[in-house]
């Protein structure tokens, strides 16, 4: 497609629950990035892909926090047993080059 | 560790009246500097990606300059309108070998009135 696609929009998820997120990133696109948004503080960097292998995962919390881009499926993000400060907007974002990145518009995980 | 600045926080203007933001972020460790529309709900929208001395970019009404030497872009509106309204980011991508990450700023809330 033209656009990164997120889904879902919004995620709501008991404390302790597990939040699985999905990007679809531009076709063509072999980066993919994913920044997390806490309140209305800036974007943090999470993690990123080059294909289906793991390019700079050094803003990923070491624990609960996975992610995978496998060929031909959507790139995910996995919370494992979430807490109320996991509460975000998790963008997504691919990019042709290593310059501009394309942005979808969010996932809004709310934990309870 | 890179960090990025931008001010002011919020900005209330007057439909017409022309306005900048600026962005700050460490001269050493640059390789580009990005800014981008966003609007809640959607996605960040692209405006300019800036990475030599004194580039200037325009598009339309909205213009940015970059000065890497002293570290700061500031990114203007002529004559703002309503549809205006957003939040405009900046972001940094450091020289860091091996990442493409961008480093953000917290961003600058416009709101024009009517």
């Amino acid at each position: 497609g033209e656009e990164v696609a997120q889904t879902p929009k919004h995620l709501v998820r008991g404390e302790g629950q597990k939040a699985k997120l999905y990007c679809a990133p531009i076709k063509g696109h072999s980066y993919v990035f994913w920044y997390q948004q806490v309140l209305k503080n800036e974007f943090k960097f999470l993690i990123s892909f080059q294909n289906e292998n793991v390019f700079d995962e050094t803003g990923m919390p070491k624990e609960r926090f996975s992610a995978k881009c496998l060929p031909n499926s959507p790139c995910s993000l996995e919370i494992q047993a979430t807490k109320l400060e996991d509460s975000a907007v998790y963008f997504c974002a691919s990019s042709y080059t290593t310059s501009e990145q394309y942005f979808g518009p969010g996932t809004r995980l709310t934990v309870t | 560790i890179l960090n990025v600045e931008q001010s002011p926080q919020s900005l209330h203007v007057q439909e017409g009246d022309s306005t900048n933001f600026t962005c700050s972020f460490p001269s050493s460790n640059f390789y580009a500097l990005h800014w981008y529309r966003w609007e809640t709900a959607k996605s960040p929208e692209a405006l300019f990606v800036m990475t030599l001395n004194g580039d200037e970019k325009k598009k339309g009404r909205i213009s940015a300059t970059l000065n890497t030497k002293e570290g700061y872009s500031y990114l203007y509106i002529k004559g703002s309108q309503p549809e205006d309204s957003a939040t405009y980011l900046c972001a940094c991508s450091p020289t860091t070998s091996g990442t493409y990450k961008y480093i953000f700023g917290t961003g600058t809330r416009l709101k024009v009135l009517a």
